[in-house]
């Protein structure tokens, strides 16, 4: 079985552009994770969702990111006007259940790597 | 909010055993356990809840007390592979989680 896969691996974008990085969880995980971590720093938590919805948006930075998972599969982080102090590595991870429940382990994807110029 | 994390750094020998602390200024529902080596994603180690839970995950356990807010990372009889950033993230109980600045553990032969 795949693990999670996030693609791009890497994005180089200029200040002002959108960016839509992309997550596959693992099949049949129902909870979804999204981290950020900018370089040398430690682990922004930013969103999770259990099936398609998201208990809580009040992570995401600011009003110029959304994410959103439909089918209770992959999920999008969309980043809009892109600044610089949005460069990081963007991780998603999955699990079978979610926090607390059977089956919390969580799993990683590989990240991306985002640069704003 | 940011839970604190002690030590920032931690150095032993293989075999010898480490705590790393996470303490919050909020109550917690859970507390949330990550080993990072560089240049790799996260690896998640445990979840505690509500209730003083311990748990146990190989040579690797951890408690956790909410009336003193705050949760403890056992290493015992570490080995190399141990060697990384730990990151504690705490839930207030409101579905998201804040992480401590973590703590580094190198492990030497």
């Amino acid at each position: 079985g795949a693990g999670v896969s996030q693609s791009p691996s890497n994005k180089v974008t200029e200040k002002g552009k959108d960016v839509e990085l992309r997550c596959d969880p693992i099949s049949g995980h129902t909870a979804l994770y999204w981290y950020r971590q900018s370089l040398g720093q430690g682990l922004e938590f930013l969103i999770y969702f259990q099936g398609n919805s998201a208990p809580d948006k009040s992570g995401l930075p600011s009003d110029r990111f959304s994410a959103e998972r439909t089918g209770g599969s992959v999920s999008t982080l969309t980043i809009q006007r892109t600044q610089q102090e949005d460069s990081a590595v963007y991780l998603c991870a999955s699990s079978l259940g979610v926090w607390g429940a059977l089956g919390e382990t969580q799993y990683f994807g590989p990240g991306t790597r985002l640069l704003v110029l | 909010q940011q839970p604190v994390q002690s030590p920032q750094a931690v150095i032993l020998r293989e075999g010898e055993d480490a705590v790393i602390n996470c303490s919050s200024s909020k109550a917690l529902y859970s507390v949330h356990w990550y080993r990072q080596k560089h240049g790799e994603a996260p690896v998640f180690l445990m979840i505690l809840l509500k209730g003083g839970e311990q748990k146990g995950h190989e040579k690797i356990s951890a408690s956790f007390n909410e009336k003193k807010q705050q949760s403890s990372l056992y290493l015992t009889a570490s080995q190399l592979s141990y060697s990384g950033t730990y990151f504690c993230g705490t839930e207030p109980g409101t579905d998201k989680l804040i992480f401590g600045t973590g703590t580094r553990l190198q492990v030497f032969p």
